[in-house]
């Protein structure tokens, strides 16, 4: 069966310190997957999705970048932190593009 | 204006009570998602349908095409069904309603 792992659970970081999560799935070749994140009070807001190795699209500008260096790995980054980066990050996967999603743990990120 | 809405944002319900979440929509969609948020954080996706009805257990999911609304409907709601519940669609992009809290009471 499929799983999908996301780390850290939770994280705290002074602001202009840099950020990597990590998602990883299991079970599937050829995810389509998702970064996604939740501010305090919002609703979900997708930042990137890749449809393959090195394929990532972006859905909004922002501090943030993603990468997908092996198949199954989804990367979200920054190099430098705002307190507006703080929220719910939750990664997710789908077999095809706009079929059901799979998602992750999350991460809670706290920048301080 | 949200190219997702829902109604009510928030919701208290009796252990018991037939519940009821709305869900409009103003873009064209290929499929509606009905998502439910544990208070931890975790989401779990529900349903996916794009027209008709769907069943799982004490949950049914509907949606119009034509009026562009889905209702999710929780029969003899109990309190784990205490969650967020989230409508989404997917069309051109991905758009998010922002979600009916829901709180059951024993």
């Amino acid at each position: 069966s499929q799983t999908i792992h996301q780390w850290p659970a939770t994280l705290v970081q002074p602001v202009g310190s840099p950020l990597s999560l990590e998602c990883t799935v299991e079970g599937t070749s050829n995810p389509n997957l998702y970064w996604y994140r939740q501010a305090a009070g919002r609703g979900l807001q997708l930042l990137f999705y890749s449809i393959g190795i090195d394929q990532i699209s972006s859905e909004v500008p922002q501090n943030l970048s993603a990468s997908r260096p092996q198949d199954r790995q989804f990367i979200l980054s920054s190099k430098k932190l705002l307190l507006s980066d703080s929220g719910f990050y939750l990664c997710a996967w789908s077999l095809i593009s706009r079929d059901t999603q799979y998602f992750g743990p999350g991460t809670r990120l706290t920048v301080l | 204006k949200n190219e997702v809405e829902q109604s009510p944002q928030n919701l208290t319900a009796q252990e018991g009570e037939f519940i009821t979440i709305n869900c409009s929509y103003s873009v064209g969609i290929s499929a509606l998602h009905w998502l439910q948020q544990h208070p931890g954080g975790g989401i779990v996706s529900l349903f996916m349908l794009s027209s008709g009805k769907k069943k799982h257990g004490r949950l049914i999911a509907t949606i119009n095409i034509q009026e562009k609304h889905s209702s999710l409907h929780i029969t003899a709601s109990h309190p784990r069904d205490s969650a967020v519940y989230i409508c989404a669609v997917t069309g051109n992009q991905f758009y998010f309603g922002t979600g009916t809290s829901l709180t059951v009471i024993p």
